[in-house]
């Protein structure tokens, strides 16, 4: 199955908001409540950042949300820090014959 | 706290084999789901396999079905990924994880395994 489609790449300037996507299909995204978002810096592993769509573990600030419409997923990230720059990254569950689907990556700049 | 410790990577030819280890601190590791997630050098992240709390229950990505093996040892806390017939493509960072209702939470630091002749 293919992977989940993410823009390569978002921008934004300290303090708006910026809302990475992520598409997919009625077999995974549309499907299911299981959409789940990473956070990665350069050179060190993935943070979970939002569960199940739109939940948010402890710890993650509330800066941090999720959404989904249809087979599309949507993390939005307000009022933009320096530290939030890195790469994010979607999955999603799409049946048990497809365990770990994840998205390309969307690499999220800070002006 | 909770930890996940990978270790194994290496350079090593086509061909070869190599085994990773995954030692986990911190979580009831005898009742979780474990996958390993592969990041090859400026790509995204790939599933690579995963196995059940107690190591009945395994599956694999394609592209490395019948090359690896994934096993555990719950007396140890500690998750295994055994690779056979390494090729060029199977280069990457190689994370653990666990896996609990489809999120992957927490990660391990990666562990860099290198095919190159």
């Amino acid at each position: 199955q293919s992977a989940l489609t993410q823009p390569p790449s978002a921008s934004g300037s300290p303090g708006q908001s910026v809302t990475i996507s992520c598409t997919g299909t009625s077999s995974d995204v549309g499907g299911y409540n299981y959409v789940s978002w990473y956070q990665q810096h350069p050179g060190k592993a993935p943070k979970l950042m939002i569960y199940e769509v739109s939940k948010r573990p402890s710890g993650v600030p509330d800066r941090f949300s999720g959404s989904k419409s249809g087979n599309t997923a949507s993390l939005t990230v307000s009022g933009l820090q320096a530290e939030d720059e890195a790469d994010y990254y979607c999955s999603s569950f799409a049946g048990s014959n497809n365990l770990g689907l994840f998205g390309g990556g969307t690499k999220l700049t800070v002006l | 706290e909770v930890q996940l410790v990978e270790s194994g990577g290496d350079l090593v030819q086509p061909g070869g084999s190599l085994r990773l280890s995954c030692a986990a601190s911190g979580l009831t590791f005898s009742s979780d789901w474990m996958d390993w997630v592969r990041q090859a050098p400026g790509k995204g992240l790939v599933w690579v396999s995963r196995i059940g709390p107690d190591g009945t229950y395994t599956s694999y990505a394609d592209s490395v079905k019948g090359r690896f093996t994934i096993s555990r040892d719950n007396a140890k806390s500690t998750l295994y990924l055994q690779m056979n017939s390494l090729r060029g493509e199977d280069t990457a960072v190689y994370y653990c994880s666990r896996v609990e209702y489809w999120k992957f939470d927490p990660w391990g630091q990666g562990t860099l395994v290198t095919v190159s002749s």
